[in-house]
């Protein structure tokens, strides 16, 4: 398995508390995703960097921030967590292209549930 | 915004019957990756598709990627119990460096 890893693994917060989720990797890739997985709903794209300091919203990114200071940590944080915010996180890593193929390694999740 | 379709979102089997799922885009792309989620686990890249009509094999999966490039399927022959998760297809579109993934096909094997 590709070198990321997740923090925490498991969070129980009330809901109006700020969230930080922590992906660490050491393959140096240049992309970093964060992705929610809810049922029904697959995994939907949050935000993304394409390096340091440079990111970019996905499809559902209302509610969340990220950043990227260093290439191996990218940080997704919760303003103010909402129950709708419940879900296993999951961040990706890609990069560098190997013949065209843009393969994502993932992470093992964060399971984060908000009362 | 693009879209990507997956159909069906469950799949029950019998172990040795044969298993499809099927991928549909709204926009032309430029390719198509297919992931495997096992229960409780994290997604894992199976292989990327990138040419108008292109055929892969892996062992009992067989992958298709449409002629039009806006489809895609997963062909699982003779499914095994180790094939139980969710199978997920993950679009591409130009040179933008989002991935669209569909919601994904439950594979639920019966022995």
């Amino acid at each position: 398995d590709a070198g990321i890893t997740q923090s925490p693994r498991h969070k129980v917060t009330e809901t109006g508390t700020p969230v930080t989720l922590r992906c660490h990797q050491t393959e140096n890739h240049r992309y970093m995703y964060w992705y929610r997985q809810d049922p029904g709903h697959g995994l939907r794209l949050i935000h993304y960097s394409y390096g340091v300091k440079d990111t970019d919203k996905g499809e559902v990114s209302d509610g969340y921030s990220v950043s990227r200071s260093k290439t191996e940590d990218f940080l997704l944080t919760l303003e103010s967590a909402t129950s709708s915010q419940t879900s296993v996180y999951f961040c990706a890593i890609s990069g560098p292209l190997v013949g065209e193929v843009f393969e994502q390694f993932f992470g093992p999740g964060t399971r984060l549930t908000v009362l | 915004g693009q879209q990507v379709m997956q159909i069906p979102q469950y799949q029950h089997v019998q172990e040795g019957e044969d298993f499809t799922t099927y991928c549909n885009s709204s926009t032309t792309l430029s390719n198509i990756q297919w992931y495997k989620q096992r229960p409780g686990g994290h997604p894992v890249f199976l292989i990327q598709l990138v040419k108008s009509g292109e055929v892969k094999k892996q062992k009992r999966l067989t992958f298709q990627f449409g002629e039009a490039k806006k489809n895609s399927s997963l062909h699982i022959t003779a499914t095994q119990t180790t094939d139980v998760g969710t199978y997920f297809c993950a679009g591409r579109s130009g040179r933008d460096d989002k991935i669209i993934f569909g919601k994904g096909t439950r594979l639920h094997i019966l022995p």
